[in-house]
């Protein structure tokens, strides 16, 4: 079975201030793929990232990083000096091979505090 | 972006009353996802559709269908609405399985 797990349902950082998302994983896939997607306030789901199970190499793009951790099931997405416009809920999904199939998690709503 | 496109974007509907989502897509996806979204569940799949007239349940199919006659129209009908359907409706593509989906901008459906 596969299964996405966010804890934390909100969390309120001021602006410049640094944030991490957590994400926790369950599959039994040997090859599996994981997702960031922003859902801003205007409500449109935005993809920001995919990474297979091969690659653990920490991804960096602008303010955005990526934290693959097989041994911990972990797949954390951190914010570099957040800013007002990073506020939106942010799900993490799983999909295993060939699967066709999103599995999401239930989101964090973050809100960066001007 | 992926060119998807939702109609209607909003309704309210009664119970017991058939309703017709409408997703339309550019970008030649095989691939094309129903979800819906509810608080404190993420996304659930609905049905999916791996190519014209090619489709199967997901994880929340009970008291939908769907249909998909063209590549770039995929149909999710309620056959006789219920109050437990209210929900934001989410259509997807993707090129192929396991990569990324690319999602519409969604349809909030009140049954009331």
């Amino acid at each position: 079975a596969q299964k996405v797990t966010q804890a934390q349902t909100e969390i309120s950082v001021v602006e410049k201030e640094d944030v991490t998302l957590d994400c926790v994983y369950e599959t039994r896939d040997t090859t599996y793929y994981l997702f960031w997607y922003k859902q801003p306030p205007s409500g449109e789901l935005v993809f920001l990232i995919r990474r297979n199970s091969f690659d653990e190499q920490n991804e960096i793009s602008g303010r955005y990083s990526w934290n693959f951790q097989k041994s911990t099931s972990s797949f954390n997405f951190t914010i570099t000096a957040s800013q007002v416009v990073d506020s939106a809920v942010y799900f993490c999904a799983l999909s295993g091979t060939g699967a066709n199939n999103l599995f999401f998690g239930t989101g964090t709503r973050l809100t960066v505090i001007p | 972006d992926a060119g998807i496109t939702q109609s209607p974007r909003h309704k309210v509907t009664e119970t017991g009353t058939p309703v017709t989502l409408r997703c339309h897509q550019t970008e030649n996806h095989r691939y094309m996802y129903w979800y819906r979204q509810d608080p404190g569940h993420g996304l659930r799949l609905i049905h999916y559709s791996y190519g014209v007239k090619d489709t199967d349940k997901g994880e929340v199919s009970d008291g939908y269908s769907v249909s998909r006659s063209k590549t770039e129209d995929f149909l999710l009908t309620l056959e006789s609405a219920t109050s437990s359907q209210t929900s934001v409706y989410f259509c997807a593509t993707s090129g192929q399985p396991s990569y990324e989906q690319y999602f519409g901008p969604g349809t909030r459906l009140t049954v009331t």
